[in-house]
């Protein structure tokens, strides 16, 4: 069981340069969600999950972008990476939309935008 | 909307030394209310929950929270503190009945000197 996985670890990009941040779990997780975390600034929510197919924006979601075709995966497109993106993203799941509070939280990305 | 305000970013103590970390919140309604821990290069781990009930509750590590409903507060305690605790402490609101989003405080840094 490997609960909550992110890839890559670390990241450079361009400014203007797309890429995806991938998460997946492995509990059978309805509720899947993604955050930055910036110094000073705590956790903002950037999308969430309740289910396979069904997405919604959190806090701070303009930039990116989700899907969820699958329980498993919930992945994170940055369209056209601007230095404003340059944070720490963890992804998060808990067993169902009614418990978010029991998140089970990724190791981190680590994103820099040049 | 709720909102989170943890009074301390910073806060150092010499181990074996008696800790607490603020936070208060704002809702105009019920709230549910936790302390995360996130140690370094790690992602979040609850450590303890207010839903109902007592007002007073406990991790299994020996910290403790107060939810005061006049004062709008839920302190996090530790009478006596280990190097181990040295971590960053965030605290988190959710609405009653909507689950789906916390909102989290900005952090405070705990760095226990021995």
């Amino acid at each position: 069981n490997a609960g909550v996985t992110q890839t890559p670890k670390f990241q450079v990009l361009k400014t203007g340069q797309s890429m995806t941040l991938q998460c997946a779990q492995d509990m059978n997780h309805e509720y899947m969600s993604w955050y930055r975390q910036d110094p000073g600034m705590g956790l903002r929510l950037i999308h969430y999950s309740v289910g396979a197919g069904i997405t919604d924006q959190g806090e701070v979601p303009n930039g990116y972008n989700v899907s969820r075709s699958t329980t498993e995966d919930f992945p994170l497109r940055l369209l056209s990476a601007a230095p404003s993106q340059t944070s720490v993203y963890f992804c998060a799941s808990s067993y169902d939309a009614r418990y978010t509070y029991e998140q089970y939280f990724g190791p981190g990305t680590r994103l820099t935008v040049t | 909307a709720q909102s989170v305000t943890q009074l301390d970013s910073q806060v150092p103590v010499f181990e074996e030394a008696p800790v607490e970390l603020r936070c208060n919140y704002s809702s105009s309604v019920s709230v549910y209310l936790f302390w995360y821990v996130q140690y370094p290069n790690q992602g979040l781990q609850l450590l303890l929950k207010y839903l109902s009930g007592s007002t007073l509750v406990e991790s299994i590590n020996g910290f403790e929270a107060e939810f005061n409903k006049s004062q709008t507060s839920f302190h996090l305690r530790k009478p006596s503190v280990h190097i181990s605790d040295t971590a960053e402490y965030f605290c988190a609101v959710s609405v009653g009945g909507s689950n789906y989003k916390l909102t989290f405080g900005k952090g405070t840094l705990l760095t226990v000197n021995p």
